[in-house]
């Protein structure tokens, strides 16, 4: 079965400071997907990013990075040098084939950043 | 602006009431989806349609009836609904499963 968990269910930071955004995953599939969606005030989930499962590479953008690390299930966001536009509900969601695509999403980490 | 626009934005309806939230894009994309967003539970997907047809329907309640004429719009149909069906109802659409969402801003219902 699927599931993402996602144990932060808020963090505060302050301004400038770096943060981190869990995410573990389970599934018994070789081939899955990994994403991350930001949800701001206004409501709307916004894409970050998606990761194949064969795809393990780092990535950078901007302030932003993932760290997908398969040897542990694990989809981290970290956000470098935060702002108080950052924040927002932070999910992190996964997509398997069980006769067709199903995408399960965690239940959100709230990021608080204060100026 | 996301391009998947959900009407209305805010809707208040009686527990006899009958009303419908609409969702609409001009993507492109084959799939579309109804999830519901309540405080403090994590997103429920609800509706699943692919290429008009339904092929996810999560156990949900048959007061909520879903309809999808055509690639670029789905509904929602409302009758009889509790108080506990007050959320935050959020519709997405994406190119396949696998391919990142795009949703829209939500419809805030509350059911008194």
């Amino acid at each position: 079965a699927q599931k993402v968990t996602q144990a932060q269910t808020e963090i505060s930071v302050v301004e400038k400071e770096d943060v981190t955004l869990d995410c573990v995953y389970e599934t018994r599939d070789t081939t899955y997907y990994l994403f991350w969606y930001k949800q701001p005030p206004s409501g709307e989930l916004v894409f970050l990013i998606r990761r194949n499962s064969f795809d393990e590479q780092n990535e950078i953008s901007g302030r932003y990075s993932w760290n997908f690390q398969k040897s542990t299930s694990s989809f981290n966001f970290t956000i470098t040098a935060s702002q108080v536009v950052d924040s927002a509900v932070y999910f992190c969601a996964l997509s398997e084939y069980v006769g067709g695509f199903k995408t399960i999403f965690g239940a959100g980490t709230r990021l608080f950043v204060k100026a | 602006e996301t391009g998947v626009t959900q009407t209305p934005r805010h809707l208040v309806m009686g527990m006899t009431n009958k009303k419908s939230l609409k969702c609409e894009q001009h993507l492109g994309h084959n799939a579309m989806y109804w999830y519901k967003q309540s405080a403090k539970k994590p997103l429920e997907l609800m509706f699943v349609y692919s290429l008009e047809e339904r092929v996810e329907n999560n156990s949900v309640p048959s007061r909520f009836s879903p309809e999808c004429p055509n690639s670029s719009h789905l509904f929602l149909h409302l009758h009889t609904l509790q108080p506990e069906d007050s959320a935050l109802y959020l519709c997405a659409s994406n190119r396949d499963g696998n391919t990142e969402a795009f949703f829209g801003q939500g419809t805030r219902l509350t059911v008194v």
